[in-house]
C-alpha cells in the first residue's frame, strides 16, 4: 500500500526560530514530491521535488528530496507568524495520482 | 471566472439521502481529482479522472460515484448519504504531467445529520 508520512505532527516555535519538517514515503513507481501549504482554505503549491540533491528554494522555504532514503524535507528559515499552517506532503505517482501524508500543522508565536 | 471552482460551499443534508457536489475547471486541465480532508487522515484520494469519460478508484471510493462526461466538469455524488462522509471535500485539478503541480479549489464542507 502506497504511503506518505508526515513529522512531527505538530510544532510550536517562536517567530525567527528555524524549523524542518519531514516527509518520508513508501510507494510503487514514484514520480515526484510535492509540498504544499494550507491555511484555512484549499492547500497551495510551494514545490515540485523529481531529482535527488538539487534544493528547490523560495524565499525563507527550501526543499530537497533524497530519493535514496525515500525522504523529503523543507526547512523554513526566519519563521514568522504568517507561515503558522498546515504543510503538507505529496507523492505523485505514475498513474498521476497524488498521495498525501497527514501533515504537520505548524505555529509560529510572536 | 477562470480557475477552478466548487458549489456548494457548505452542504447539510440528512442520512440516506443523494447529494451531487460539483467541480469546473475553465484550464482544459486533462487531470482532476476528488480528495476528501478528515482530522488525522489528511487528504485522502476518493476518485480521479485521466480525460473525459475516463475515471479511475483512490482510496476511500466506497459511497461515491463520479462521472467526466465533459473535461471541465467533474461531479461527485453520494449515493445515501452517512454520517461518517461528514468531510471537507476538495477538487483538482492538472495538466498532463502535473510540472505545476495540482490546483485546488475552495473546498466544499458537508455535513450529515
Amino acid at each position: 500500500e502506497d504511503k506518505v508520512v508526515q513529522s512531527p505532527l505538530s510544532l510550536v516555535v517562536h517567530e525567527g526560530d528555524t524549523v524542518t519538517l519531514n516527509c518520508s514515503y513508501e510507494v510503487t513507481n514514484f514520480r515526484s514530491l510535492l509540498w504544499y501549504k494550507q491555511e484555512k482554505k484549499a492547500p497551495t503549491f510551494l514545490f515540485m521535488l523529481t531529482s535527488s540533491g538539487i534544493e528547490k528554494k523560495s524565499g525563507r522555504l527550501s526543499s530537497i528530496l533524497d530519493k535514496k532514503e525515500l525522504s523529503s524535507i523543507l526547512n523554513i528559515t526566519a519563521t514568522q507568524t504568517g507561515d503558522s499552517a498546515i504543510y503538507l506532503c505529496a507523492v505523485r505517482l505514475d498513474t498521476d495520482k497524488l498521495i498525501f501524508g497527514t501533515g504537520t500543522r505548524l505555529q509560529v508565536f510572536p | 471566472d477562470a480557475g477552478i471552482t466548487q458549489s456548494p460551499r457548505y452542504k447539510i443534508t440528512e442520512t440516506g439521502r443523494q447529494v451531487t457536489l460539483m467541480c469546473h475547471q475553465t484550464w482544459s486541465h486533462s487531470y482532476m481529482f476528488w480528495y476528501r480532508q478528515d482530522l488525522g487522515h489528511g487528504l485522502r484520494l476518493i476518485y480521479y479522472s485521466a480525460a473525459a469519460d475516463i475515471t479511475d478508484k483512490g482510496e476511500v471510493p466506497d459511497g461515491y460515484v463520479v462521472s467526466r462526461s465533459k473535461t471541465e466538469n467533474f461531479p461527485l455524488t453520494l449515493e445515501s448519504a452517512t454520517r461518517s462522509q461528514t468531510s471537507v471535500y476538495f477538487c483538482a485539478s492538472s495538466e498532463s504531467g502535473g510540472y505545476y503541480g495540482y490546483t485546488f479549489g475552495s473546498g466544499t464542507r458537508l455535513t450529515v445529520v
